[in-house]
Parts: structure tokens; sequence; C-alpha cells
């Protein structure tokens, strides 16, 4: 599957730290998420972007911030983690077309340690 | 809220046999859309089915197949013809259906393991 990919695959980063986790998606949608996959937890929606604009923001700490500069491309950038922010982030996209189903697809993920 | 229930941590089955991997969900909505995904070891996680709520025929796609009983709020899996490569954890999710961006609730997952 190349259709959502995400940058990089594995990430180790200290509590000070700042980086950034970046998603493209290449297969012509108009809407983009990132989801924290955590152990023996359901998915948990993180941020909606919906044509660019963020459309949901669900409660996450501000130590995460979305960027999304187009319709292709997502970032999730991270600072001053917490151990318990260690996860698995997934990015995905779906074409928003008003009330039809719009099937989300996935990226690989990135697998966040934070030490 | 809307809720989605996988009863079932970990499954296994061998292969060629048939498993039926089960799901419920709670909502107050007519209007909906359920979804199977699977996550393989890789880790990308890959549409396996999908149903809309209004249709009454249960949904197919080749081996995969599901029993949707609406008044229940039961959706389960069922494989057919078990292969290797179903090895995975399956997400059963559910979407509201609505004119803006929508949000899938997914449920814990099940981890099915294919035997030789």
């Amino acid at each position: 599957e190349t259709g959502v990919t995400q940058t990089p695959r594995h990430l180790v980063m200290g509590m000070t730290n700042k980086k950034s986790l970046k998603c493209e998606q290449h297969l012509g949608h108009n809407a983009m998420y990132w989801y924290k996959q955590s152990a023996k937890k359901p998915l948990e929606l993180m941020f909606v972007y919906s044509l660019e604009e963020r459309v949901e923001n669900n409660s996450v700490p501000s130590r995460f911030s979305p960027e999304c500069p187009n319709s292709s491309h997502l970032f999730l950038h991270l600072h001053t983690l917490q151990p318990e922010d260690s996860a698995l982030y997934l990015c995905a996209s779906s074409q928003e077309y008003g009330g039809r189903v719009k099937t989300q697809y996935f990226g690989p993920g990135t697998r966040l340690l934070v030490l | 809220a809307q809720t989605v229930t996988q009863s079932q941590p970990e499954m296994s089955v061998q292969e060629a046999e048939t498993v039926t991997l089960s799901c419920t969900y709670d909502t107050s909505e007519n209007n909906y859309y359920l979804f199977w995904y699977k996550q393989p070891p890789s880790r990308q996680m890959i549409l396996v089915i999908r149903q809309e709520a209004y249709k009454q025929q249960n949904a197919t796609e080749n081996r995969f197949s599901v029993n949707f009983q609406k008044a229940a709020k039961s959706f389960s899996l069922k494989i057919s013809d078990s292969q290797l490569g179903d090895t995975a954890m399956y997400f059963c999710a559910f979407m509201r259906l609505s004119y803006n961006t929508d949000k899938l609730i997914f449920g814990t997952g099940t981890r099915l393991q294919v035997f030789p």
C-alpha cells in the first residue's frame, strides 16, 4: 500500500525534544486524520482536517500541534512529550463528498517512543 | 455516544477453516456505516469490508462476509477458507452518516492467528 505514506516509521525522543511526524497521501483525497493507537485501547481520533481546515480537535494536549499546508500533506509537531505519549501514530485520508460513505485509508504509522 | 465492543481479544483458526469475529455497537442513529479493518504485523491498516446500515443484504468480499443484525446491533465478520496471510489484528468500526467530516469509532480489536 503506497496511497498514504508516513515518515519516520520509528522515532525515539526525549521529553525535551521537538520533532515532527509527516504524512502524505497520493489518493487525491481532501480530508486527513491523525489517530493515536495505544496497546489494548481503541484507536483514538486526534485531529481532522477537511479542505485544509481543522474541523475537529479531540481534546488533544497542546504538546501535539497539527499542520496541514495542503490537501496532500499533514504534519504532527511534537514538543515536551510525556512517556505516556508513546504509541503508534496513524495518519488516514478520505474523500469528502457530503452524505456519502467516506472510507478512510490509513498509512503504516509512526512508532513513537518517548524516554 | 457511540461505542463499539469486540469481546474476543484473541482468536485462532487452522488454515482453510472458517472463523467468525464478533462486534457489537451502541448507537441511537438510524443511518450509519460499519467497517472491518485488518492490521497485519506490518501495521498498515487495510479496509476489509464495509456495510451501509440501510442495506439489508450482508456485504461480501471474496472470502470475507458479514452478518449484520441491525436490531441486535451486531456486525460479525466471517472469514472462510482462512489463509496464513489473514493473521492480523481485526478492528470493527462505526461511522455515523453525516454531511460533515466523519469520525470513525473503533473497537479494541481481535488478534487472529491462522495456524498451518
